[in-house]
C-alpha cells in the first residue's frame, strides 16, 4: 500500500536550469508534508516542508507547492547547481502521530 | 548543529545471531524513530518512541525487533535473531515534535549486512 508516490525514479537537468520534483499521496489525513535529501552513504537531510494550511512554502532556492485537491506536491529547486545531484524523499504525516511516510525517490542529476 | 550520531557505521553479523544497534539522538528532541532502506528501495519506516515507550510500530517491527533508551541519551534497537532479509541501512531519526509538527533528523545510519 504505497501511500507516498514519486512516479519519476529519476530526472537529469541542466545546471542553472529549475529543477521539478514530484510526489502523490493519497491518504487525505496527511497533514504535513517533507522533501528530504539524501547523498550515498549518508543519512536523509531535511530541506523544506509545507504545512497543510499553506498552498506554498520557500526557503531560498527551494520552494515546496502543494496542491490538496489533487494531492499533490512538488519541489521546485531554482537554479539548480551540480552539489544538487542526489536522491530526493518527498515524506507525509498526520498530526498526533508518530511516523511519517516516504515515497519511493527521485534521483535527480545535475549537468555542469 | 548538533546532530544524530549512530554507530556502528557498518555491522555484519551471522544469520540468527543478535545485533544492537545504537544512536545519540539531539539532546532537547523527544521523539526517536527507526528507519530502514534495503538497497535501492524506500525508506521504511519501523518504530517511533515516545516518552519511554513505543508510539507507533509497523508491521515489520515484530518480536525479533525491540527499542530501549537505557540511560536518557542513547536510543538502541535490537534484533534478536537476525536473518537474511534484515540486511539493510538502518537510520535513527530524533524530533522536537510529533509527526505533523516537526520534521525528523537523520543519523547517517549503520549497513547491517546478514550473513
Amino acid at each position: 500500500d504505497q501511500q507516498v508516490k514519486q512516479n519519476s525514479p529519476s530526472l537529469s537537468v541542466q545546471e542553472g536550469r529549475i529543477s521539478i520534483l514530484n510526489c502523490d499521496y493519497t491518504n487525505s489525513m496527511f497533514d504535513y508534508f517533507l522533501w528530504y535529501k539524501k547523498y550515498p552513504a549518508e543519512g536523509p537531510t531535511f530541506l523544506i516542508s509545507i504545512s497543510s494550511i499553506k498552498d506554498k512554502n520557500e526557503d531560498g532556492r527551494f520552494t515546496v507547492f502543494l496542491n490538496k485537491s489533487a494531492k499533490h506536491l512538488s519541489l521546485h529547486i531554482v537554479p539548480s547547481q551540480p552539489g544538487d545531484s542526489a536522491v530526493y524523499f518527498c515524506a507525509a504525516g498526520t498530526s498526533g502521530t508518530y511516523k511519517y511516510i516516504f515515497g519511493t525517490g527521485t534521483r535527480l542529476k545535475v549537468l555542469a | 548543529e548538533p546532530e544524530v550520531t549512530q554507530t556502528p557505521s557498518h555491522q555484519v553479523t551471522q544469520m540468527g545471531q543478535e545485533v544492537i544497534l545504537r544512536c545519540v539522538p539531539i539532546s532537547n528532541h523527544l521523539y526517536f524513530y527507526w528507519y530502514r532502506q534495503i538497497l535501492g528501495q524506500k525508506v521504511e519506516f519501523l518504530v517511533s518512541f515516545y516518552n519511554n515507550e513505543i508510539s507507533e510500530k509497523s508491521e515489520i517491527f515484530d518480536d525479533q525487533f525491540s527499542v530501549e533508551r537505557p540511560d536518557g541519551s542513547n536510543f538502541t534497537l535490537k534484533i534478536r535473531s537476525t536473518k537474511l532479509e534484515d540486511s539493510a541501512m538502518y537510520f535513527c531519526a530524533s524530533s522536537r515534535d510529533g509527526a505533523g509538527n516537526s520534521p525528523l533528523h537523520f543519523g547517517n545510519g549503520t549497513r547491517l549486512t546478514v550473513t
